[in-house]
This record gives structure tokens, C-alpha cells and sequence, in this order.
């Protein structure tokens, strides 16, 4: 089993759509949590991180459900400029080291 | 923006070639680090570095060779690579192993 887990997609949306991405984690130890976005040959940027409270950033929506292991991204009134790859990152252990295990993205093509 | 600058941007090697990808980072971070992207595969972790000591190598070949001269520098050593090593290579770095910051990225193809 991977340790870090996406469905890969491609999410196909229509504007104006609410979309929501899972990610799964293996590690019951991991500790911290985020959601990066990355754009066609870009680097990842941090799109915000995902606290167990859950967390909004104006459309965005992050949460984690500790018990199943995983952490969602909720995206609602999707734009075009929402098209990217979505990758979530996960630490590696309890430790607070910076190694982060990436999901292998989730592609998001929002269409007029 | 990018408090993360990497080069060169793409590089070209053959595999015979010696050639390095430099990074540097203006965050006044502790932690840098090498990170591997090759199509269809999920970023994979190369190095860690924290205060400028390795504290981790991710079984990575020997023909990858990090250095990391002080806090604010880390390169990657390249020699004798095969066509499979081409992908994007990303530099990132982090305060106290937070969240992590990455630079634009080093293209490179193995010829």
C-alpha cells in the first residue's frame, strides 16, 4: 500500500462546480498535513495546510478525519484558474523532521 | 516569486557528463532539501538536510551527490546518469521542518 494515496483523475468540472479531492495516508503517526498545487511544468505551491479542526481559505476547504486517515480539499465555485494538479503531503512519523510524502496529484480541468 | 532559486533552470547531460544543479534560499531557513519528479510519479524525497547536516538519504544511487556548504546552499552532484534519471529535480526548504517551500525546479534530460 502506498503510504501517501490520490486519486489521480482527471476531475472534469463545469465552472461554477463544487469539486472535493480525498487523500488517504497510511501512517497513523503522521502529524502534519497539506494540500500544494501545481501547475503544468511548475513547482508546487502551497495551497494551505490542513489542521484537525478543518480550515477554509475563502473557496478552499481542507479537513482531517484522524480515525480513516485521510484529509480532504473542498473547492467550491470552481473557475478555470482552478485548473492544476493537487497534490496532498503528508509527514513522514510524529517527527517534526519537514519530510513530507506526496500523493501523486489529483488533476482538476475546469471547463467554461 | 520564490524565496527558492534553482539552476540552471534545464539542463542537457550526456551520461558520461559531470554537472551540478545548484539551489539557493533567501528565507533564512534551516532545512533544504532534494526532491525527484519524474511523469506520472509522485514527487519523491531525495535528501534532507538540517542545519547543513544530512539527516537523510532516501536510498538514493551514489551517482547523486548532495552538498550542502551552509544553511542557505545546497547542490546535487550529477555523474554518469542514466536516461531514467531525467525528470524534475526540486530544491525546497523549511524552518524547523514546517511547511515546505520549493524552488522552480531543474529540468534535466539524460542523453
Amino acid at each position: 500500500r502506498k503510504e501517501v494515496e490520490q486519486d489521480p483523475g482527471p476531475f472534469n468540472v463545469p465552472e461554477g462546480a463544487t469539486v472535493a479531492f480525498n487523500c488517504t495516508y497510511s501512517n497513523s503517526a503522521s502529524q502534519s498535513f497539506f494540500w500544494y498545487r501545481q501547475d503544468c511544468r511548475k513547482e508546487p505551491k502551497l495551497l494551505m495546510s490542513v489542521y484537525s479542526s478543518g480550515n477554509e481559505d475563502g473557496r478552499f476547504t481542507a479537513q482531517l478525519n484522524r480515525a480513516s486517515q485521510y484529509i480532504s480539499l473542498l473547492i467550491r465555485d470552481s473557475k478555470l484558474s482552478d485548473s492544476a494538479t493537487y497534490l496532498c503531503a503528508v509527514s513522514h512519523g510524529s517527527s517534526n523532521t519537514g519530510k513530507l510524502i506526496f500523493g501523486q496529484g489529483t488533476t482538476l480541468q475546469v471547463k467554461p | 516569486e520564490t524565496g527558492v532559486t534553482q539552476t540552471p533552470r534545464h539542463l542537457v547531460m550526456g551520461m558520461t557528463n559531470k554537472k551540478s544543479l545548484k539551489c539557493e534560499q533567501h528565507l533564512g531557513h534551516n532545512a533544504m532539501y532534494w526532491y525527484k519528479q519524474s511523469a506520472k510519479k509522485p514527487l519523491e524525497l531525495m535528501f534532507v538536510y538540517n542545519f547543513k547536516e544530512q539527516t537523510e538519504n532516501n536510498s538514493v544511487p551514489s551517482r547523486f551527490s548532495p552538498e550542502c556548504p551552509n544553511s542557505s546552499h545546497l547542490f546535487l552532484h550529477l555523474h554518469t546518469l542514466q536516461p531514467e534519471d531525467s525528470a524534475l529535480y526540486l530544491c525546497a526548504s523549511s524552518r524547523d521542518g514546517n511547511t515546505i517551500y520549493f524552488g522552480e525546479g531543474s529540468w534535466l534530460t539524460v542523453v
